[in-house]
C-alpha cells in the first residue's frame, strides 16, 4: 500500500527556514516523480515543486531561489528545504507521488502546516 | 501567463447530474495537458478522481467521468449524492502542473 507521511511544518518566524520530510512506503520514492503542493489558508492548490526519478528538479516561481526539493534514496524519503520564507508562504504543505501514465498527482500525503509569523 | 480557470461555484440536486469544466485564459484545452482531477473536502488531503482526461482512479465511482467538451476538459458527476459536497480542482500540465481555481461544489 503506498502511504506518505509528511512531517516538519511548524511555526517560523519571516526570514526563516524549515525542512520538510515526506516518508514514503509501499514504492520507491527515487523511481516516481514527486512534487510538493500547497495550500494557502481558505486557498486553492498551488504547484510547488516536482523531483523526477533522473534528478531534475523544478519549481514554482514563487519559490524558486529559495526552495529546494530533494530526496534520500537510502530512506525512500522526499524533501523540501525551505528558506527565507515569507508570510505569504503559510501554508499546508502536501507530498505527492506522480501517476504511472501521463503527468498527474496519483497518491496524497495528509499535509503539514507551516505558519510563517512573528 | 496562461491561467486555469474553473467555475467557482456549481450547485446540484441529489441524484442530479453535473458537468465542472477546465479551460485556459487564451487556447484550447486538449489531451496533450493531460488533465486530471481531485476533490477535496475541508480539513483533507486532495483526492485524485481522474487522470489522463478520462482515466479514474482507483476505487473511484463511475458515475465520475472525464471528457474533452468543446475547448475545455470537463468532470461529470451523475447521481450526485450528499457526499460528492467538496471542492474540486482540475490540474493541466503545461511543462509544469498548473491547478484551476477550484469549484465548490453544493449538493442541495
Amino acid at each position: 500500500e503506498v502511504q506518505l507521511v509528511e512531517s516538519g511544518g511548524g511555526l517560523v518566524q519571516p526570514g526563516g527556514s524549515l525542512r520538510l520530510s515526506c516518508a514514503a512506503s509501499g514504492f520507491t520514492v527515487s523511481s516516481n516523480y514527486m512534487s510538493w503542493v500547497r495550500q494557502a489558508p481558505g486557498k486553492g492548490l498551488e504547484w510547488v515543486s516536482v523531483i523526477y526519478s533522473g534528478g531534475s528538479t523544478y519549481y514554482a516561481d514563487s519559490v524558486k531561489g529559495r526552495f529546494t526539493i530533494s530526496r534520500d534514496n537510502s530512506k525512500n524519503t522526499l524533501y523540501l528545504q525551505m528558506n527565507s520564507l515569507r508570510r505569504e508562504d503559510t501554508a499546508v504543505y502536501y507530498c505527492a507521488r506522480g501517476g504511472s501514465s501521463g503527468w498527474y498527482f496519483g497518491y496524497w500525503g495528509q499535509g503539514t502546516l507551516v505558519t510563517v509569523s512573528s | 501567463q496562461t491561467v486555469v480557470t474553473q467555475e467557482p461555484s456549481f450547485s446540484v440536486s441529489p441524484g442530479g447530474t453535473v458537468t465542472l469544466t477546465c479551460g485556459l485564459s487564451s487556447g484550447s484545452v486538449s489531451t496533450s495537458y493531460y488533465p486530471s482531477w481531485y476533490q477535496q473536502t475541508p480539513g483533507q488531503a486532495p483526492r485524485t478522481l481522474i487522470y489522463s482526461t478520462n482515466t479514474r482512479s482507483s476505487g473511484v465511482p463511475d458515475r465520475f467521468s472525464g471528457s474533452i467538451l468543446g475547448n475545455k476538459a470537463a468532470l461529470t458527476i451523475t447521481g450526485a449524492q450528499a457526499d460528492d459536497e467538496s471542492d474540486y480542482y482540475c490540474v493541466l500540465y503545461m511543462g509544469s502542473p498548473v491547478f484551476g481555481g477550484g469549484t465548490k461544489l453544493t449538493v442541495l
